[in-house]
Formats: structure tokens, C-alpha cells, sequence
């Protein structure tokens, strides 16, 4: 596989449940990222990993729990999140984390908290 | 000041027109600059680079930079419908800022 993989493609949960998004990227990039896109929002940037350290945390409520155990791959774990948490979830990854060569997003994974 | 503006639109043009889409930015010590494209559900796809002042074409589209005025420019020509799609301008830096997109409609 190439480019950004997200898993799932779609997640329906509710308020009590814990889940998990999952982001695998096949480039040898070293920075990844989760952003958060909201219906006439803009991307909103949640987590930044820089070799596999996080580097920013963007006021992300504990709810939403990032984790990186290697360069290649980054999780979001997600508990007791409320309906306005519903929104597309991206995962990008750069060569460098200024962004200096730009992002390459997975195809983002929709989520709904009912 | 928000730190990227877009115009939201819609911008709609003609099949064939040359589309204009504009963006102006904050950070004076941005160096690069990017645009993407997002179809609706899609996740954005970046389209064009841009590192220095001046233009720079790439096909149908080219991009135009002016760092002086803090300005980044998204030219389209012979625009088809295909390439209706929402715009997002992300200059690189320490916080790494999209714009809220603007959303292109080309109409046959």
C-alpha cells in the first residue's frame, strides 16, 4: 500500500463507548497529525508528532487520547465523546513537521456520536 | 485578524473561464505556501507548491505569490466542471493554519 491509510472509513458511536482511529502512512515521512473538520469549519489541528514525540497538543479535550508507537503509524483513541465530537477525522503526514513540502491526508475517517 | 482569509463563495464561473481564487495570510515568516483541493467528502489533495515570489504554472493552474502585500493567488484556466471543488490555502510555519476553503462551482 501507498500514501495515508485511515481505518475505519466510518464509525457510529455512542456517548458511553470507546473506539479507536487508526492512521498508517507508507511515505518515510517523519511528522503526522490528526485534524478535526467540522461541516463550515476549518481544519481544526489536533495532535503533531515529530518522530514519533508529540510536539503539540492544540487544547484537545482528554476525551480524545493520541498515540504513536512508531514513525509509521498513529491512533486516536476516543471515550465518552459527545455529539458535537461528530465530524471527519483526518490523518496527514509530512516529510518534515513545518509542513515545509505539504501534507498528504488519508481519506479521513467519518465519525457520529449519537 | 483571522490568520489565513478566504473568500467561503460560492465562486461560480463558466465552463472555460479562468477562475480567480485568493488568500491572505498573517505570518510574515511563512515561506511556503500550498493550495489544496477537497471535493465534498473527499479529504484535501494538494495541488500547488509555491516558494517564492513571482508566479508559478503548473498545466491549467498556476499560482501567484506576493509575500510583501502577504497574498497567495489560485488561477484555473479553461475551468470544467471536474474542478468544482472546495480551495484550501495552508501557508507552512510553526502553527500550521488552513483556510476555511473556497468553494468552486464551474457551470457547462
Amino acid at each position: 500500500e501507498t500514501g495515508v491509510t485511515q481505518t475505519p472509513r466510518h464509525l457510529v458511536m455512542g456517548m458511553t463507548n470507546k473506539k479507536s482511529l487508526k492512521c498508517e502512512q507508507h511515505l518515510g515521512h517523519n511528522a503526522m497529525y490528526w485534524y478535526k473538520q467540522s461541516a463550515k469549519k476549518p481544519l481544526e489541528l489536533m495532535f503533531v508528532y515529530n518522530f514519533k514525540e508529540q510536539t503539540e497538543n492544540n487544547s484537545v479535550p482528554s476525551r480524545f487520547s493520541p498515540e504513536c508507537p512508531n514513525s509509521s503509524h498513529l491512533f486516536l483513541h476516543l471515550h465518552t465523546l459527545q455529539p458535537e465530537d461528530s465530524a471527519l477525522y483526518l490523518c496527514a503526514s509530512s516529510q518534515d513537521p513545518g509542513g515545509g513540502y505539504g501534507y498528504t491526508f488519508g481519506s479521513g475517517t467519518r465519525l457520529t456520536v449519537v | 485578524q483571522k490568520e489565513v482569509e478566504q473568500n467561503s463563495g460560492p465562486l461560480s464561473v463558466p465552463e472555460g473561464a479562468i477562475a480567480s481564487l485568493n488568500c491572505t495570510y498573517s505570518d510574515r515568516g511563512s515561506q511556503s505556501f500550498f493550495w489544496y483541493r477537497q471535493y465534498s467528502g473527499k479529504s484535501p489533495e494538494l495541488i500547488m507548491s509555491i516558494y517564492s515570489n513571482g508566479d508559478k504554472e503548473d498545466g491549467r493552474f498556476t499560482a501567484q505569490l506576493n509575500k510583501a502585500s502577504q497574498y497567495v493567488s489560485l488561477l484555473i484556466r479553461d475551468s470544467q466542471p471536474s474542478d468544482s471543488a472546495t480551495y484550501l490555502c495552508a501557508p507552512s510555519g510553526d502553527k500550521l493554519i488552513f483556510g476555511t476553503g473556497t468553494r468552486l462551482q464551474v457551470f457547462p
